[in-house]
């Protein structure tokens, strides 16, 4: 148990709708990171999130969002879904340090019907 | 970011060590080797991490080399459960992201 607890773990859903993902990170830790697997593209980085702000963003698109709350917990917001978004949406939490490691929750799998 | 080239995939026999082999000639001065593994669909688990030092914990020791350019995982005692996707990563210092490339599909066999 990595002490990152992502909801839901699965997701059926319909193109064009929008769906909410959501992660609460291990205790102490203060930044969140999202990162997407499909089958064709791997794991990719798409955002994370320090103390509530920004930090850092890679290849998430603009139907795609993110925020972290005051409790530090987070969540991904998708629109207008795509059967391309398919995929397992996995978070993964730090305390922040560059040199301290990322710990990952089990994922959310999302399907686009 | 720097890149890394693992072998697609290596067998191993249980209770035998295994040694996954990782080039990364581009590394910089300040960025650390990481060593994830994912079982099947779930969330990558992490292994070990280094900068320049040999390391090692509960689940594996880490070899740099000393020119850091390439580095091994090594599993002393690999059991099934081992059986894995292994990815090794080069985290860039001034970054928080990592960088997954195609890993090494690890198969253990009794």
């Amino acid at each position: 148990d990595s002490g990152v607890t992502q909801t839901p773990k699965h997701l059926i859903t319909a193109t064009g709708q929008r769906v909410t993902l959501r992660c609460s990170p291990r205790s102490g830790d203060l930044s969140v990171y999202w990162y997407q697997q499909s089958l064709d593209q791997g794991l990719q980085f798409l955002i994370q999130y320090y103390n509530g702000e920004e930090r850092a963003k890679g290849n998430i698109l603009e139907r795609f969002s993110a925020q972290q709350f005051p409790d530090l917990h987070s969540e991904l917001n998708l629109s207008s879904l795509e059967l391309g978004d398919s995929a397992l949406y996995f978070c993964a939490s730090s305390p922040g340090a560059f040199t301290k490691p990322q710990h990952f929750g089990d994922g959310t799998r999302l399907s686009i019907l | 970011d720097a890149k890394t080239t693992q072998p697609p995939s290596m067998d191993c026999a249980e209770g035998r060590a295994a040694n996954l082999p990782c080039n990364h000639s581009t590394i910089s001065g300040n960025e650390y080797v990481y060593w994830y593994r994912q079982i099947h669909s779930q969330g990558p688990q992490y292994i070990i991490h280094g900068l320049k030092n040999n390391e090692t914990n509960e689940m594996a020791s880490l070899i740099i080399t000393e020119d850091r350019k390439s580095s091994t995982l090594i599993l002393p005692h690999a059991t099934l459960r081992d059986t894995a996707v292994y990815y090794c990563i080069v985290r860039v210092g001034n970054t928080d992201k990592l960088i997954f490339g195609t890993g090494t599909r690890l198969q253990v066999f009794p």
